[in-house]
């Protein structure tokens, strides 16, 4: 597709179930990042790919937060043991180096 | 502190009206300045970059004042249309990463 895709759109958890949140970027975008947007709130960078380097994690809020890029790629952002603070929409954007980002949809969890 | 502080509104103003949004920033360190638009529910998406010298693109007119660390964006002739929230956004150069920090965002509803 043209656009950055993300699956799933919705996702309910029950506390303490680990979730994968995929990421499908922009092709040829060597950019990618995560971001968490609770409600009412802007977007809170969690973590930062240049290809499958993982340059920033700075802003994964616990250890039971995970992303990969493996081959540069889509990516997964992975939380484990999923918490009700973890409700939040994740958005993936991707950019071609430090241009324009440009989101997908996201990923609305709900953690029960 | 937040690293970008904005109004969150909402400001409600009637079709045809200008509206002005504020924005300011900590990082004196910062690059780059834009503002997103967010419509309800879904992803941001780039309105206009912020240049030092000010820069316009129809009804809208973006400004920067590095001195003070402030960031505005002003709507003239308010459309029905333009009801998004908008996200005051600033780039944090750190380490490799280029991420954008976003504000919490400033709801726009103008009414018939």
């Amino acid at each position: 597709g043209a656009g950055v895709s993300q699956s799933p759109r919705y996702k309910v958890a029950k506390r303490g179930q680990d979730v994968a949140l995929r990421c499908d970027p922009i092709s040829g975008h060597v950019s990618l990042f995560w971001y968490q947007q609770a409600l009412g709130q802007g977007p809170e960078f969690l973590t930062y790919f240049q290809n499958e380097a993982q340059l920033d994690k700075s802003g994964l809020p616990s250890d039971r937060f995970f992303a990969e890029r493996p081959e540069g790629s889509v990516s997964t952002l992975k939380i484990q043991r999923t918490q009700q603070e973890d409700s939040a929409v994740y958005l993936c954007a991707s950019s071609f180096g430090t241009g324009e980002l440009f989101f997908g949809e996201g990923s609305r969890l709900t953690v029960l | 502190r937040k690293e970008v502080e904005q109004d969150p509104g909402p400001f409600n103003v009637p079709e045809g009206a200008t509206v002005a949004f504020n924005c300011t920033y900590s990082n004196s360190a910062s690059q780059s300045f834009f503002w997103y638009r967010q419509d309800c529910r879904k992803e941001p998406k780039l309105l206009m970059s912020v240049y030092s010298s000010g820069n316009e693109d129809g009804r809208f007119t973006a400004q920067l004042n590095r001195a003070s660390q402030y960031i505005s964006l002003l709507i003239r002739d308010s459309k029905l249309s333009d009801s998004a929230t908008y996200l005051c956004v600033v780039s944090s150069l750190g380490g490799a990463t280029n991420k954008l920090i976003f504000g919490t965002g400033t709801l726009l509803a103008v009414q018939p």
